[in-house]
């Protein structure tokens, strides 16, 4: 498909587990961000990659969570030690220019992580 | 810090009606403001967009002012349909970051009857 993919759709976990989200962005997109949304909250911001750099890891909520882009395509969110409050929607958007360039970013339609 | 403040949901109104959701948001300098769309089992997806004090953004017979002085972004539709139930959020971009970094708002859903 042309639009960005994640995978996969549902999760569960135990708690303590160890979790791996997967984000395709749309081809040839240069920016890939993640955002964590909680039930009936809007999306919050967890970090953002430039091709393969990652560039903005500010929203990371603790060192368990951490991503990576290694060929500045596909994009794993993973998250060490799963504890209850993890569980949230996952979402993870693209868009065809880097940094300020002013473009709309394309989101998937998420991963949801329920963490029992 | 910077936040985005929207009323909260659901509204329920009928076919035809008139819809407004209203927004503020804290934020130094000039951000650029944005609403998304939640159609049942779907992304989101931008619907539209302003990126200065005055602009007006517009799709799909909806609208939204850039209001500097009130530091609003209301969102309003003068007829709505059924097909516009969804949860509507408002964002916010602050000045020099990507559009992609984005603000919410916790999003109003909202249910158009027929």
């Amino acid at each position: 498909g042309a639009g960005v993919s994640q995978s996969p759709r549902y999760k569960v976990a135990k708690r303590g587990q160890d979790v791996a989200l997967r984000c395709d962005p749309i081809s040839g997109h240069v920016s890939l961000f993640w955002y964590q949304q909680a039930l009936g909250q809007g999306p919050e911001f967890l970090t953002y990659f430039q091709n393969e750099a990652q560039l903005d890891k500010s929203g990371l909520p603790s060192d368990r969570f951490f991503a990576e882009r290694p060929e500045g395509s596909v994009s794993t969110l993973k998250i060490q030690r799963t504890q209850q409050e993890d569980s949230a929607v996952y979402l993870c958007a693209s868009s065809p220019r880097p940094g300020t360039g002013n473009t709309e970013a394309f989101f998937g339609q998420g991963t949801r992580l329920t963490v029992v | 810090g910077n936040s985005v403040t929207q009323m909260e949901g659901p509204v329920t109104l009928s076919e035809e009606a008139f819809l407004t959701i209203n927004c503020t948001y804290t934020a130094t300098g000039y951000p650029s403001l944005f609403w998304y769309v939640q159609y049942p089992g779907e992304g989101l997806q931008l619907l539209l967009k302003a990126t200065k004090a005055d602009d007006k953004g517009s799709n799909k017979g909806f609208e939204a002012t850039y209001r500097k002085e009130t530091t609003s972004f209301h969102l309003e539709k003068g007829s709505v349909q059924v097909s516009d139930s969804a949860v509507y959020f408002c964002a916010l971009s602050r000045a020099g970051d990507s559009w992609g970094k984005l603000q919410f708002g916790a999003g109003t859903q909202v249910v158009v009857t027929p």
